[in-house]
Parts: C-alpha cells; structure tokens; sequence
C-alpha cells in the first residue's frame, strides 16, 4: 500500500441497504477525511476525524456515520441507502504540518437504485 | 456563509497561458490550496499559499491576495495533458477546507 486505498472501487447498491466504503492510509496522518463530489458542486464534507478515536461532522453528515478506532482505518458507513446518496466518495488524509495538503484515495463510485 | 468562486469552464490553446481565478468569503483563513483532478480521478496538491504573493513552481504559478480574498493560479506552455479541473480550496478558522466547485480547462491543440 502506498498513500490511500479505498474499496470498493465502484458498487451498485439497492435502496435501503447498508454499505461500507473502506479506506486505509499508510502514511501516519492523524486527520482523516470524507467527501462527496457530485457534478457542479465542490467536494463537500461528510464526516472527519481529526486523530484516532475522535470524529466529528462535517457539512453534509446525515444518513452516515464514522469510525476511527486506529490511525491507518477511517470506515465509512451508510445505514440505509437512498438515490440522493449516488456520488464519487473520496476518502483523504493530512498530516499536521501547515502547508501540507491533503492526499486523496482514488475514490468509490456509488450508485443507489 | 462561506462561499468559493471559480469560472465553470475555460478553454485555452497548446503553448500559451492561462489564469485560473478564485475568489473567497470565509470564516477566517489560514491557507489556500490549488488541486488538480484528471476526469475519473482524485484530486492532487498543487499548490498552497498562505502569505501574499507569487509562489512559482516549474509552469505553475500561484497568487494569493489575502485583502481582497483573491487568487490566481498561472499555467504557462500549456500542454494537452494539462486538461484537468483545477479546484481552489480555503482553510476555515476550523481548519476545515472549504472547497469551490472546480474550473474545467479545455487545451485546444
């Protein structure tokens, strides 16, 4: 593993089903992040974690939830699938220094029918 | 509220130069970001500024105006491989990036 790997690459996903996008980073970054892009929009926050054992919400949290129960791990979940939640997901990290930007895995797309 | 500006879309021919606009309104800030996303894949880090000023790497260049909540990123000897959606990002006074919606850049040859 080098940087992020997030899993599933793309799913299929029938309404009302439960789902996890996985996502892994070997780079020892405390912040790990969730985001959606939807076409026309910019990346929106679902849910971040500032270092292990802490998340918190971001701008668009609801119908997801988070887990960071160690540094490499950042488990994102959807309870109950719904169409609105079709999107790319992209799961990212950063270190802690100031001019560190963010890396990004190369994303899930989801699809829900 | 917070709020990123960026022009949808722009077209550019092989060889010349570019200047990719972002405007800003945010709750505090304590950086810029430019990221470069090819269709189909993630983001990657351009560029950061935090100071006002011209921050140059290779054919990319970076401004940042802090006062006027105003930034360019400067592409020069545009090449094919450079069409991409360039996105600006602010760093609230939570430190939560706030992420405009992206600029297409079409490279005509």
């Amino acid at each position: 593993i080098a940087g992020i790997t997030q899993a599933p690459t793309s799913q299929i996903l029938a309404a009302g089903r439960r789902m996890t996008l996985r996502c892994t980073q070997d780079m020892r970054h405390n912040a790990m992040y969730w985001y959606r892009q939807d076409l026309g929009l910019g990346l929106r926050l679902i849910h971040y974690s500032n270092t292990a054992g802490t998340t918190g919400k971001g701008e668009v949290p609801d119908g997801y939830s988070v887990s960071r129960a160690n540094t490499d791990d950042f488990p994102l979940t959807l309870a109950s699938a719904v169409p609105s939640q079709t999107s790319v997901y992209f799961c990212a990290s950063s270190d802690s220094g100031e001019g560190h930007g963010y890396t990004f895995g190369s994303g899930t797309r989801l699809t829900v029918v | 509220g917070q709020n990123i500006d960026q022009p949808t879309e722009m077209t550019a021919t092989e060889g010349a130069i570019v200047q990719i606009n972002c405007t800003y309104q945010t709750s505090g800030f304590n950086g810029l970001f430019w990221y470069q996303q090819h269709a189909g894949e993630a983001p990657t880090f351009l560029s950061y500024n935090v100071l006002d000023g011209l921050e140059e790497k290779g054919r990319f260049s970076s401004f940042l105006s802090r006062s006027k909540g105003y930034s360019y990123l400067l592409l020069k000897e545009l090449q094919m491989k450079d069409s991409a959606s360039y996105l600006c990002a602010v760093r609230d006074s939570n430190y939560q990036l706030i992420w405009g919606a992206g600029t297409k850049l079409i490279i005509k040859p």
